[in-house]
Protein backbone atom coordinates (compact mmCIF):
# COMPACT_ATOMS: atom_id res chain seq x y z
CA UNK A 1 0.00 0.00 0.00
CA UNK A 2 0.97 3.57 -0.90
CA UNK A 3 1.04 6.28 1.57
CA UNK A 4 2.35 9.60 2.94
CA UNK A 5 3.58 11.51 5.70
CA UNK A 6 4.29 15.00 6.12
CA UNK A 7 6.22 15.91 9.33
CA UNK A 8 5.06 19.02 11.04
CA UNK A 9 1.40 20.45 10.40
CA UNK A 10 2.33 23.95 11.02
CA UNK A 11 6.10 25.48 9.65
CA UNK A 12 6.48 29.07 10.35
CA UNK A 13 9.34 31.02 8.64
CA UNK A 14 10.76 34.32 8.41
CA UNK A 15 10.55 36.20 5.27
CA UNK A 16 13.68 35.73 3.20
CA UNK A 17 14.64 32.14 5.38
CA UNK A 18 14.97 29.05 4.16
CA UNK A 19 11.73 26.72 3.10
CA UNK A 20 11.78 23.26 4.65
CA UNK A 21 8.86 21.25 4.29
CA UNK A 22 9.01 17.32 4.71
CA UNK A 23 7.75 13.98 3.68
CA UNK A 24 8.48 11.26 3.72
CA UNK A 25 6.24 7.96 1.82
CA UNK A 26 5.67 4.39 1.40
CA UNK A 27 5.15 2.47 -1.69
CA UNK A 28 5.90 -1.13 -2.72
CA UNK A 29 6.38 -0.43 -6.38
CA UNK A 30 8.06 3.05 -8.00
CA UNK A 31 6.21 5.92 -7.01
CA UNK A 32 5.08 8.98 -8.37
CA UNK A 33 5.68 11.89 -6.38
CA UNK A 34 3.97 15.45 -6.15
CA UNK A 35 3.49 18.52 -4.09
CA UNK A 36 0.55 20.78 -4.45
CA UNK A 37 0.10 24.16 -3.03
CA UNK A 38 -3.21 25.40 -1.81
CA UNK A 39 -3.60 28.86 -1.06
CA UNK A 40 -6.85 30.43 1.06
CA UNK A 41 -10.24 29.19 -1.11
CA UNK A 42 -8.48 28.64 -3.67
CA UNK A 43 -8.36 24.78 -5.17
CA UNK A 44 -4.89 22.76 -5.40
CA UNK A 45 -2.27 23.77 -8.14
CA UNK A 46 0.75 21.85 -9.23
CA UNK A 47 4.42 22.55 -7.61
CA UNK A 48 6.60 19.62 -9.07
CA UNK A 49 6.73 16.19 -9.94
CA UNK A 50 9.08 13.38 -9.78
CA UNK A 51 8.59 11.41 -12.06
CA UNK A 52 11.99 9.12 -12.32
CA UNK A 53 13.72 11.22 -14.50
CA UNK A 54 15.89 13.23 -12.01
CA UNK A 55 16.39 13.27 -8.79
CA UNK A 56 16.40 16.83 -8.05
CA UNK A 57 12.82 18.22 -9.32
CA UNK A 58 12.40 22.42 -10.06
CA UNK A 59 9.09 23.77 -9.65
CA UNK A 60 7.13 27.05 -10.08
CA UNK A 61 7.82 29.83 -7.65
CA UNK A 62 11.53 29.01 -7.14
CA UNK A 63 10.73 25.43 -5.36
CA UNK A 64 12.44 22.42 -5.66
CA UNK A 65 12.46 19.25 -3.94
CA UNK A 66 14.64 15.96 -4.13
CA UNK A 67 13.84 12.50 -4.25
CA UNK A 68 16.03 9.74 -2.09
CA UNK A 69 14.85 6.55 -2.51
CA UNK A 70 17.12 5.31 0.41
CA UNK A 71 15.26 7.69 2.91
CA UNK A 72 11.79 7.40 1.15
CA UNK A 73 11.71 11.48 1.04
CA UNK A 74 10.76 14.01 -1.16
CA UNK A 75 11.54 17.33 1.14
CA UNK A 76 10.14 20.57 -0.05
CA UNK A 77 12.63 23.56 -0.01
CA UNK A 78 12.92 26.99 -1.36
CA UNK A 79 16.36 29.36 -0.18
CA UNK A 80 14.16 32.24 0.20
CA UNK A 81 10.35 32.84 1.83
CA UNK A 82 8.31 35.60 0.19
CA UNK A 83 4.99 36.59 2.29
CA UNK A 84 2.91 35.24 -0.99
CA UNK A 85 4.32 31.53 -0.27
CA UNK A 86 2.26 31.55 3.20
CA UNK A 87 -0.24 28.63 2.05
CA UNK A 88 -0.86 24.99 2.81
CA UNK A 89 1.32 22.34 1.40
CA UNK A 90 0.74 18.81 0.11
CA UNK A 91 2.64 16.01 -0.87
CA UNK A 92 1.26 13.03 -2.76
CA UNK A 93 2.17 10.15 -4.32
CA UNK A 94 0.36 7.81 -6.82
CA UNK A 95 2.07 4.97 -9.22
CA UNK A 96 1.46 3.04 -12.42
CA UNK A 97 -1.84 0.40 -12.27
CA UNK A 98 -3.50 2.28 -9.71
CA UNK A 99 -5.54 4.21 -11.85
CA UNK A 100 -3.35 6.95 -10.68
CA UNK A 101 -5.46 7.85 -7.68
CA UNK A 102 -3.87 10.84 -5.69
CA UNK A 103 -3.08 9.72 -1.48
CA UNK A 104 -2.14 12.44 -0.30
CA UNK A 105 0.14 13.53 3.40
CA UNK A 106 -2.33 15.75 5.90
CA UNK A 107 -0.54 18.84 4.74
CA UNK A 108 1.56 21.55 6.26
CA UNK A 109 0.78 24.59 6.64
CA UNK A 110 3.40 27.35 5.86
CA UNK A 111 2.94 30.77 7.60
CA UNK A 112 6.09 33.79 6.81
CA UNK A 113 5.97 36.36 9.08
CA UNK A 114 7.84 39.60 8.79
CA UNK B 1 -8.92 28.61 -21.81
CA UNK B 2 -11.43 27.90 -18.80
CA UNK B 3 -10.32 25.47 -15.93
CA UNK B 4 -11.97 22.72 -13.96
CA UNK B 5 -15.40 24.16 -12.22
CA UNK B 6 -18.01 23.19 -9.72
CA UNK B 7 -20.77 24.27 -9.18
CA UNK B 8 -22.24 25.22 -6.31
CA UNK B 9 -19.23 26.80 -4.90
CA UNK B 10 -20.91 26.44 -0.95
CA UNK B 11 -23.67 24.15 -0.23
CA UNK B 12 -25.85 24.55 3.29
CA UNK B 13 -28.53 21.57 3.60
CA UNK B 14 -29.69 20.07 6.75
CA UNK B 15 -29.48 16.28 8.03
CA UNK B 16 -31.26 14.21 6.11
CA UNK B 17 -31.58 15.62 2.36
CA UNK B 18 -30.07 15.10 -0.43
CA UNK B 19 -27.30 17.00 -2.49
CA UNK B 20 -26.11 16.97 -6.09
CA UNK B 21 -22.48 18.45 -6.98
CA UNK B 22 -21.26 19.52 -9.94
CA UNK B 23 -18.21 18.89 -12.04
CA UNK B 24 -17.17 20.90 -15.50
CA UNK B 25 -13.82 19.34 -16.37
CA UNK B 26 -11.63 20.54 -18.29
CA UNK B 27 -12.47 19.99 -22.50
CA UNK B 28 -11.13 16.78 -23.52
CA UNK B 29 -10.31 15.75 -20.64
CA UNK B 30 -10.66 11.62 -20.44
CA UNK B 31 -9.92 11.57 -16.91
CA UNK B 32 -12.12 12.67 -13.59
CA UNK B 33 -11.42 12.29 -10.06
CA UNK B 34 -13.34 13.15 -7.20
CA UNK B 35 -11.69 14.31 -3.72
CA UNK B 36 -12.96 15.22 -0.66
CA UNK B 37 -11.17 17.78 2.02
CA UNK B 38 -12.11 17.70 5.44
CA UNK B 39 -10.58 18.63 8.51
CA UNK B 40 -10.80 15.49 10.17
CA UNK B 41 -9.45 13.06 7.63
CA UNK B 42 -7.55 15.59 5.29
CA UNK B 43 -7.74 14.37 1.55
CA UNK B 44 -9.00 11.43 0.39
CA UNK B 45 -9.88 10.24 -2.82
CA UNK B 46 -13.22 9.04 -3.57
CA UNK B 47 -14.26 7.74 -7.22
CA UNK B 48 -12.36 7.95 -10.93
CA UNK B 49 -14.08 8.16 -14.17
CA UNK B 50 -12.55 7.09 -17.68
CA UNK B 51 -14.75 8.79 -20.06
CA UNK B 52 -18.32 7.69 -18.70
CA UNK B 53 -17.28 4.72 -16.69
CA UNK B 54 -15.70 4.66 -13.07
CA UNK B 55 -13.14 1.54 -12.47
CA UNK B 56 -12.24 2.75 -9.45
CA UNK B 57 -15.56 3.41 -6.57
CA UNK B 58 -13.05 2.84 -3.78
CA UNK B 59 -13.08 5.61 -2.12
CA UNK B 60 -16.50 6.45 -1.64
CA UNK B 61 -17.46 6.22 2.30
CA UNK B 62 -20.94 4.91 2.08
CA UNK B 63 -24.25 3.89 -0.17
CA UNK B 64 -24.92 7.13 0.39
CA UNK B 65 -22.73 8.36 -2.18
CA UNK B 66 -22.97 7.91 -5.72
CA UNK B 67 -21.53 9.54 -8.71
CA UNK B 68 -21.88 9.82 -12.21
CA UNK B 69 -20.56 10.44 -15.64
CA UNK B 70 -22.08 11.50 -19.23
CA UNK B 71 -20.69 12.24 -21.94
CA UNK B 72 -17.79 11.56 -21.03
CA UNK B 73 -17.81 15.40 -19.71
CA UNK B 74 -19.87 16.72 -16.93
CA UNK B 75 -20.05 14.48 -13.43
CA UNK B 76 -22.22 14.92 -10.94
CA UNK B 77 -21.40 13.51 -7.31
CA UNK B 78 -25.16 12.65 -5.14
CA UNK B 79 -25.29 12.22 -1.81
CA UNK B 80 -28.41 10.91 -0.30
CA UNK B 81 -29.49 11.36 3.23
CA UNK B 82 -26.43 13.77 4.38
CA UNK B 83 -25.14 13.39 7.82
CA UNK B 84 -22.82 16.21 9.83
CA UNK B 85 -19.81 14.16 8.80
CA UNK B 86 -20.30 14.67 5.08
CA UNK B 87 -19.48 18.52 5.62
CA UNK B 88 -16.12 18.83 3.79
CA UNK B 89 -15.30 20.57 0.79
CA UNK B 90 -15.44 18.40 -2.27
CA UNK B 91 -13.12 18.43 -4.79
CA UNK B 92 -12.99 17.42 -8.20
CA UNK B 93 -10.17 16.95 -10.48
CA UNK B 94 -9.23 16.37 -13.94
CA UNK B 95 -6.46 14.80 -16.62
CA UNK B 96 -5.87 14.72 -20.32
CA UNK B 97 -5.01 10.84 -19.95
CA UNK B 98 -4.76 8.39 -17.46
CA UNK B 99 -0.74 8.11 -17.44
CA UNK B 100 1.06 8.97 -14.39
CA UNK B 101 2.77 12.13 -15.78
CA UNK B 102 -0.13 13.99 -17.13
CA UNK B 103 -1.12 16.80 -14.15
CA UNK B 104 -4.62 16.58 -12.50
CA UNK B 105 -5.93 20.46 -12.58
CA UNK B 106 -8.44 20.66 -9.61
CA UNK B 107 -11.43 23.19 -9.54
CA UNK B 108 -12.03 25.33 -6.45
CA UNK B 109 -14.44 22.83 -4.56
CA UNK B 110 -17.91 22.64 -2.87
CA UNK B 111 -18.13 23.33 0.48
CA UNK B 112 -20.93 21.16 2.03
CA UNK B 113 -22.20 21.86 5.30
CA UNK B 114 -24.83 19.81 6.59
CA UNK B 115 -26.55 21.41 9.98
Amino acid sequence: AQSVTQLGSHVSVSEGALVLLRCNYSSSVPPYLFWYVQYPNQGLQLLLKYTSAATLVKGINGFEAEFKKSETSFHLTKPSAHMSDAAEYFCAVTFSGGYNKLIFGAGTRLAVHP
Amino acid sequence: GAGVSQSPSNKVTEKGKDVELRCDPISGHTALYWYRQSLGQGLEFLIYFQGNSAPDKSGLPSDRFSAERTGGSVSTLTIQRTQQEDSAVYLCASRYDSGPLSEQFFGPGTRLTVL
